[in-house]
């Protein structure tokens, strides 16, 4: 079993729609969780992170936390041409200084 | 914002040889990682670094690999002997603590 797994898509929305990004975990111990978004050849930019269960929004983004599910999701609202790039989903342990990433689902929001 | 630098932005190097690869983190973070990337592949966790000492570290960060800060500002990446499977996108991250990383740019390393 995948550590961190995420449908590798592409995920395709038209310009102004919602798009929903899922992710689970194997390792009930992880606390900390965190959504990157990664442009083709460029580094991951932090978009989000969460700790508790429930919703965190900043900006078009909503991240959703579901501990007992062992689920995390990344709504993004209005989505935008320029939101077109690769979705990393990255968990934590307290105990731990690394990220584990998933393989990153691939999002096309078409004009 | 602040950035983490990185340099150089593509390395290519002959097998066998050694290569360091630099990385300037943001001022007041105290925790350093380096993390590379395969191409296709997900982005992996190599070793963190806080006060002076590597504090974790995954399998692939063997006896070839070691880390250094040499002053107040650079945190390096050491390969001794470059392998064919090293060829990837290495990224430095720092943090101000455990949490809430900020990536470098990254170096793309070719070994050829």
């Amino acid at each position: 079993q995948k550590e961190v797994e995420q449908n590798s898509g592409p995920l395709s929305v038209p310009e102004g729609a919602i798009a929903s990004l899922n992710c689970t975990y194997s390792d009930r111990g992880s606390q900390s969780f965190f959504w990157y978004r990664q442009y083709s050849g460029k580094s991951p930019e932090l978009i989000m992170s969460i700790y508790s269960n429930g919703d965190k929004e900043d900006g078009r983004f909503t991240a959703q936390l579901n501990k007992a599910s062992q689920y995390v999701s990344l709504l993004i609202r209005d989505s935008q041409p320029s939101d077109s790039a690769t979705y990393l989903c990255a968990v934590k342990k307290d105990s731990s200084y690394k990220l584990i990433f998933g393989s990153g689902t691939r999002l096309l929001v078409r004009p | 914002e602040p950035e983490v630098t990185q340099t150089p932005s593509h390395q290519v190097t002959q097998m066998g040889q050694e290569v360091i690869l630099r990385c300037v983190p943001i001022s007041n973070h105290l925790y350093f990682y380096w993390y590379r990337q395969i191409l296709g592949q997900k982005v992996e966790f190599l070793v963190s670094f806080y006060n002076n000492e590597i504090s974790e570290k995954s399998e692939i960060f063997d006896d070839q690999f070691s880390v250094e800060r040499p002053d107040g500002s650079n945190f390096t990446l050491k390969i001794r002997s470059t392998k064919l499977e090293d060829s990837a996108m290495y990224f430095c991250a720092s943090s101000g603590d455990s949490y809430g990383y900020t990536f470098g740019s990254g170096t793309r390393l070719t070994v050829v």
